[in-house]
């Protein structure tokens, strides 16, 4: 089946980057993109990136644009976000999800079990 | 910018059914996906393209879309329905992915 797993838990002082692993398998990787979603503490939901599986292309949101650098190594599957010049308001689950599309709409399904971030000084 | 909008919460009896809506400018050209998300999981996809379910969701789970609103029915909510659901769609000129605010629903 597939499934995406992600890297462990990490605690980054402010200023600092992290870097979260998204090992896919189940599918053909260079089938599909790779979307990253976080959700702080308490809140919803929010869409920050997606990486093409098949040629590297990214796109992000508009207020992640410069902080936010996705990756992907397809001779081990994986997914890698980083996000630098961390601040207290980046604590947050961040998840991956394999992006899928319907006409121009992309969505998600299934998801990584989520990597928590704490940005702490 | 874009905004899909959906009730905080709601509270249903089991056994009773439960409507939850998103409201959203795109919706009439855009698909409806709806996701639920118990209290520390990861988020599991319960309908796409407005009105399709998602492999392995109960039947009572259901979606439809008329206008700028889609919803999300559950038909005879049981306890295990407890948990946060979120829509999500994209705007008109594709660009931006956007999920509602999220509706609490409780059942008990």
């Amino acid at each position: 089946q597939v499934q995406l797993i992600q890297s462990g838990a990490e605690v980054k002082k402010p200023g600092a980057s992290v870097k979260v692993s998204c090992k896919a398998s189940g599918y053909t990787f260079t089938s599909y993109d790779i979307s990253w979603v976080r959700q702080a503490p308490g809140q919803g939901l929010e869409w920050m990136a997606w990486i093409s599986g098949y040629n590297n292309n990214t796109n992000c949101a508009q207020k992640f644009q410069g902080r936010v650098t996705l990756t992907t190594d397809t001779s081990t599957t994986t997914a890698y976000m980083e996000l630098t010049n961390l601040r207290s308001d980046d604590t947050a689950i961040y998840y991956c999800a394999r992006d899928r599309i319907t006409g121009t709409t992309h969505w998600f399904d299934p998801w990584g079990q989520g990597t928590l971030v704490t940005v702490s000084s | 910018s874009y905004e899909l909008t959906q009730p905080p919460s709601m509270s249903v009896s089991p056994g009773q059914t439960a409507r939850i809506t998103c409201s959203g400018d795109a919706l009439p050209k855009k698909y409806a996906y709806w996701y639920q998300q118990k209290s520390g999981q990861a988020p599991v996809l319960v309908i796409y393209d407005d009105s399709k379910r998602s492999s392995g969701i109960p039947e009572r789970f259901s979606g439809s879309s008329s206008g700028t609103r889609a919803t999300l029915t559950i038909s005879g909510a049981q306890v295990e329905d407890e948990a946060d659901y979120y829509c999500y769609s994209i705007d008109s000129s594709g660009s931006h992915r956007i999920f509602g605010g999220g509706t609490k629903l409780t059942v008990l």
